[in-house]
């Protein structure tokens, strides 16, 4: 079975700290992908990264940073400079290849604060 | 660019009424999903459809709940008999012919009173 843990329910930050949210995941497949998605208060889902099980090459978008390790099973997002912009509810996602289909495995996800 | 749509944004419904969620995904996916969010809670998968049949489900997904793709656009989510657990934001959700681009829809907040 799958699974994904966020640990951090709630972080609270001052703007242009850094901060970095947790996911580690659970599978038994080879063969899968990792996503994190962005939820603001408005409700929609917004796609920030998807990662698969063969590139553990660390990736960086502006002031986003994430870390893939298989080894610990973890792939961390990380916000440099943060802003209160970046208040939201941040989820982990896990997918994995099957004959099925691709659902995505959802964490509880983070709510980030960043307060002026 | 491209975009997954859902109708109604909000509906309110009384309790033991049919609804009927509508989303329209994007035009060449060849899956589509529907997930459930509760308010405050994570968002949870309820079924897959692919090649017009459900290709997955979970446990979530009872007899209550059924999906349709009536036109070969519109991808529906009914539910039979609403109860008020079923009040929740619904994603709709395709993916392309390239696997794992992830599509989800804005939601319908489904409010059972």
């Amino acid at each position: 079975a799958q699974k994904v843990t966020q640990a951090q329910t709630e972080i609270s930050v001052v703007e242009k700290e850094d901060v970095t949210l947790d996911c580690v995941y659970e599978t038994r497949d080879t063969t899968y992908y990792l996503f994190w998605y962005k939820q603001p208060p408005s409700g929609e889902l917004v796609f920030l990264i998807r990662r698969n099980s063969f590139d553990e090459q660390n990736e960086i978008s502006g002031r986003y940073s994430w870390n893939f390790q298989k080894s610990t099973s973890s792939f961390n997002f990380t916000i440099t400079a943060s802003q209160v912009v970046d208040s939201a509810v941040y989820f982990c996602a896990l997918s994995v290849l099957n004959q099925a289909g691709t659902a995505l495995i959802f964490g509880k996800g983070t709510t980030l604060s960043v307060s002026s | 660019e491209p975009e997954v749509t859902q109708t109604p944004s909000h509906q309110v419904t009384q309790m033991g009424q049919e609804v009927i969620l509508r989303c329209v995904p994007i035009s060449n996916h060849l899956y589509f999903y529907w997930y459930r969010q509760i308010l405050g809670q994570k968002v949870e998968f309820l079924v897959s459809f692919y090649n017009n049949e459900i290709s997955e489900k979970s446990e979530i997904f009872d007899d209550q709940f059924s999906v349709e793709r009536p036109d070969g656009s519109n991808f529906t989510l009914k539910i039979r008999s609403t109860k008020l657990e079923d009040s929740a934001m619904y994603f709709c959700a395709s993916f392309g012919s390239v696997p794992y681009e992830q599509y989800f829809g804005p939601g319908t907040r489904l409010t059972v009173t």
